[in-house]
């Protein structure tokens, strides 16, 4: 079945430690991206990715590091957490050029304390 | 860049009654447009898109979307509104050539009434 997994779903840490939220494609998708969705806000793209080592920055990057070591594989790292990172964050991905849309993963729900 | 707004945060109907959601897009150029539902506790599926062609365009779930390119839109509309249809809409506009990155807007939150 053709899907973005993200994991962990739900995550509670405490502020300053550093975590990873994983994200991977089995559709070869070339482009992924990062998007918080908060209340009253919508979707708000984080990080975005066209390929293998290229990504750039989205319109809230601060805070936040990705990595695309692997076409499939677009974890995004929080290194020093803070409360104001407390959001749900969604994974997708699409083809280049593909005109069918994103993919999205089922979402993360991050808290920090 | 371009730009998408969702006027209503909230619409509420009755279940059975037609429903229209807005979209207005800010763009150059004709976009790429998609709406998208996320029901409660789920990630965004896609309803329908538009990218040329025949200005009204159908999707999954009996949705239907019309581009207006003088009106610069492309609300949602479904004749019947089902219980089930509660949950989060959100329109999105994407640029044509690069990297077909989409900007999503804040969303509306349907309410159905039984």
């Amino acid at each position: 079945e053709a899907q973005v997994t993200q994991n962990p779903r739900y995550l509670i840490t405490v502020t300053g430690k550093k975590l990873t939220v994983t994200c991977s494609q089995n559709m070869n998708h070339e482009y992924m991206s990062w998007y918080r969705q908060d209340p009253g806000l919508g979707l708000r793209q984080i990080y975005y990715s066209m390929n293998v080592e290229v990504t750039d920055k989205g319109d809230v990057p601060e805070g936040y590091k990705v990595s695309r070591k692997e076409k499939r594989n677009f974890p995004l790292i929080l290194e020093s957490p803070s409360p104001n990172q407390t959001s749900l964050y969604f994974c997708a991905s699409h083809s280049q050029g593909s005109l069918y849309g994103y993919t999205f993963g089922s979402g993360t729900r991050l808290t920090v304390v | 860049a371009q730009s998408v707004t969702q006027p209503d945060i909230h619409i509420t109907v009755s279940e059975g009654a037609s429903l229209e959601l807005r979209c207005n897009y800010s763009y150059g150029a004709t976009p790429y447009l998609f709406w998208y539902v996320q029901s409660p506790g789920q990630g965004l599926q896609l309803l329908l898109k538009y990218f040329s062609g025949d200005t009204l365009v159908q999707g999954i779930k009996g949705f239907e979307a019309e581009f207006k390119r003088s009106q610069s839109s492309f609300n949602l509309r479904k004749p019947s509104v089902h219980w089930s249809d509660a949950a989060e809409y959100f329109c999105a506009v994407g640029a044509r050539g690069g990297s077909y990155i989409p900007t999503f807007g804040r969303g509306t939150s349907l309410i159905v009434h039984p």
